[in-house]
């Protein structure tokens, strides 16, 4: 099966710092990436995307790159706030599959 | 717009019962997937469905089934519980196509005694 990994299991940071998640994929066919959040209690809720054609795309406070010689995908979230805390999960579409890694957990320090 | 709903958020069951679980897409959406969610495995997909057909399967056993309506509205079904079957299982719907923005549900917490 597909392996998508995450780096660390857990990520602190200071309030107003810039956040970097990283997220390892096995498969160098998949031609979509995506990445969520997950509160406490809710579903996964998409933030942004990118396909394989693209090395980075950016959104409001978010910019994900994508390093497909090294199958390495990584999601930044510019001046972290209190809201950002959640579980952040990347996943990858092959074909007609999403594969999704375990997740990071994200912890916000006022 | 409502978003995706799941019913009922929690459940309690014992071994070897069936359940029966609910998803209603959001409106327009004629694509619906569902996801399997524990601390171990993480988010496993079990199949999706579109325009009343199941298009894609996960890895997971037969006692796994589901079904969409006309109104993309989604059932699944797991039969002969086990204790393993515990987790949060996810439903989420997105327009049509296989790669797009999946929106999904907050969740049915199924819990198998």
């Amino acid at each position: 099966g597909e392996s998508v990994g995450l780096h660390l299991p857990t990520l602190s940071v200071q309030e107003g710092d810039n956040s970097i998640i990283n997220c390892a994929y096995s498969n160098s066919a998949s031609d979509y990436f995506i990445w969520y959040k997950q509160e406490s209690g809710k579903g996964p809720q998409f933030i942004i995307d990118i396909r394989s054609n693209m090395d980075k795309r950016q959104g409001q406070r978010v910019t994900v790159l994508l390093n497909k010689t090294v199958k390495h995908l990584s999601l930044q979230i510019a001046a972290t706030q209190p809201g950002d805390s959640a579980v952040y999960f990347c996943a990858e579409n092959t074909g007609n599959q999403f594969y999704f890694g375990t997740g990071t957990s994200l912890t916000v320090i006022p | 717009k409502a978003g995706v709903t799941q019913t009922p958020r929690y459940l309690i069951k014992t071994r070897g019962q069936q359940v029966t679980l609910s998803c209603s897409p959001i409106s327009g959406h004629r694509s619906v997937s569902w996801y399997q969610q524990t601390p171990g495995q993480g988010l496993q997909f079990l199949f999706e469905y579109f325009s009343e057909t199941q298009r894609n399967k996960g890895n997971f056993p037969g006692r796994f089934s589901g079904r969409q309506f006309s109104n993309s509205r989604s059932e699944m079904n797991v039969s002969t519980l086990e204790l393993g079957d515990s987790a949060l299982y996810l439903c989420a719907s997105s327009l049509e196509s296989r790669v797009s923005e999946q929106y999904f549900g907050p969740g049915t917490r199924l819990t198998v005694t």
